[in-house]
């Protein structure tokens, strides 16, 4: 049972455009939903988070924004750059990690000039 | 600060044989992860340590895999008679209290 689900599976973009990815959850007890980048060859490395007392929260062109009652979050990359090209997983823990972080199976971004 | 260091990097096995896989958290961090990462299965995550002692372990397969920190510089994961499908990149990752995960490079283990 995937507890979280993210979509698309790979999604291709222009330079310029923005990219939207989107994960929901089911278990209500998550209260930390963070976003992680991948690029080819490394290991994932944190990109932006969110707790649930916020619907929305911004760091430059990568934007998460939230809803707690549908149990959906999603991550958009404004202006996208083609070293944005990347798997992006997010993820979500519950109780200030009482559990491990449990991961979507990501997104691949194709950011194209 | 060399962050998270993994060792080995690559690791064969034949079929039947036994696994460790080593892992060196960031010096100060009080949480040690370890998940598996697959392209079907995505980032699984296996079990944590937090101040050395495991936290949560529902992700490890029980039979074979164990996971250990006896001090806060290294923790352990073995793979008892490894199969093919525990071929995956074995990924550790340290967590101070502001919850960020810094991962290691990771053990790509392969079993023939």
């Amino acid at each position: 049972q995937q507890q979280v689900r993210q979509s698309p599976q790979s999604l291709t973009v222009w330079e310029g455009e923005t990219a939207i990815l989107n994960c929901s959850y089911e278990d209500s007890t998550f209260d930390y939903f963070p976003w992680y980048h991948q690029f080819p060859g490394e290991s994932p490395a944190l990109l932006i988070a969110i707790r649930p007392v916020s619907n929305k929260k911004e760091d430059g062109r990568f934007t998460i924004f939230f809803n707690k009652r549908e149990k959906k979050f999603s991550l958009h990359i404004a202006d996208s750059q083609p070293g944005d090209s990347a798997t992006y997983f997010c993820a979500a823990s519950a109780n200030n990690y009482a559990q491990g972080l449990t991961f979507g199976l990501g997104t691949r971004v194709s950011v194209f000039p | 600060n060399a962050g998270v260091i993994q060792t080995p990097r690559h690791k064969v096995t034949g079929k039947g044989q036994e696994a460790t896989l080593w892992c060196e958290p960031i010096s100060g961090h009080s949480a040690v992860f370890w998940y598996r990462q697959t392209i079907v299965q995505g980032l699984e995550f296996l079990t944590y340590f937090r101040n050395q002692a495991p936290i949560d372990d529902s992700g490890m397969p029980k039979e074979r895999f164990s996971a250990q920190m006896p001090n806060q510089s290294h923790s352990t994961l073995k793979i008892q008679s490894t199969q093919p499908q525990d071929s995956a990149v074995y990924l550790c990752a340290s967590s101070s209290f502001q919850n960020t995960l810094y991962f290691g490079a990771g053990t790509r283990l392969s079993v023939l």
